[in-house]
């Protein structure tokens, strides 16, 4: 079985400023995490994947996240907000090989960016 | 790129209504999914189906049905639409060449029941 907690409903920051959103999972096999961004009134976007390869992962428009498996998390950051990275952001784990290839997600944190 | 394609972005239908949903995907992906979101709940899984006239009941069928007839469509059915099936509806898919556990998503419809 595969869960998926995300900390936080809402964060807000200002722009500029550290971006930090919290993912932790469990999972009964070694995991595939993902990080999905939702801009308003669109699907949703890969961000970036863990699958078992580098701990610390690189996606898209500046986020990184990094895989710990003593603390089973799989936070995502980025250095500096921008207005434009205002959206929700969705957690996801899948179990892997030799597991299930559907997701399971979290219910999604809203990144706010005040000015 | 991958596209995804969903037949509305937004809808209005009555009660009692069937409503039919439709989903394209151009990535040739074995896997296709059906979602619903809603505020604070995060993403429910409907229906999948992992190939054409397969399907699989996700976490909440009550009140859907799906239809896969080729590999490449995949169309939700509300038989009778209620107002508690007001909500977003996200089409995805997946398959083995793009990656098998990360999905490819539709830009949603909203479909509104009064």
């Amino acid at each position: 079985a595969q869960s998926v907690t995300q900390l936080g409903s809402h964060v807000s920051v200002s722009e500029g400023a550290l971006v930090l959103l919290r993912c932790n999972y469990s999972s009964s096999v070694p995991p595939y995490l993902f990080w999905y961004v939702q801009y308003p009134n669109q699907g949703l976007q890969l961000l970036l994947k863990y699958t078992s390869a580098a701990t610390l992962v690189k996606g898209i428009n500046g986020f990184e996240a990094e895989f710990k498996k003593s603390e089973t998390s799989f936070h995502l950051t980025k250095p500096s907000a921008h207005m434009s990275d205002a959206a929700e952001y969705f957690c996801a784990v899948s179990e892997g090989t030799g597991g299930s290839y559907i997701p399971t997600f979290g219910r999604g944190t809203s990144l706010i960016v005040h000015p | 790129d991958v596209k995804v394609t969903q037949s509305s972005r937004y809808l209005v239908k009555r009660t009692g209504e069937k409503v039919f949903l439709e989903c394209v995907q151009d990535m040739d992906h074995e896997n296709m999914f059906w979602y619903r979101q809603d505020p604070g709940l995060g993403l429910r899984l409907i229906y999948f189906s992992y190939d054409v006239k397969m399907k699989e009941k996700g976490d909440i069928p009550e009140g859907y049905s799906v239809s896969r007839e080729k590999k490449e469509r995949f169309s939700l059915i509300l038989e009778s639409a209620s107002t508690n099936q007001t909500s977003m509806y996200l089409c995805a898919s997946s398959g083995a060449l793009a990656g098998l556990y990360e999905q490819y998503f539709g830009p949603g419809t909203r479909l509104t029941v009064t």
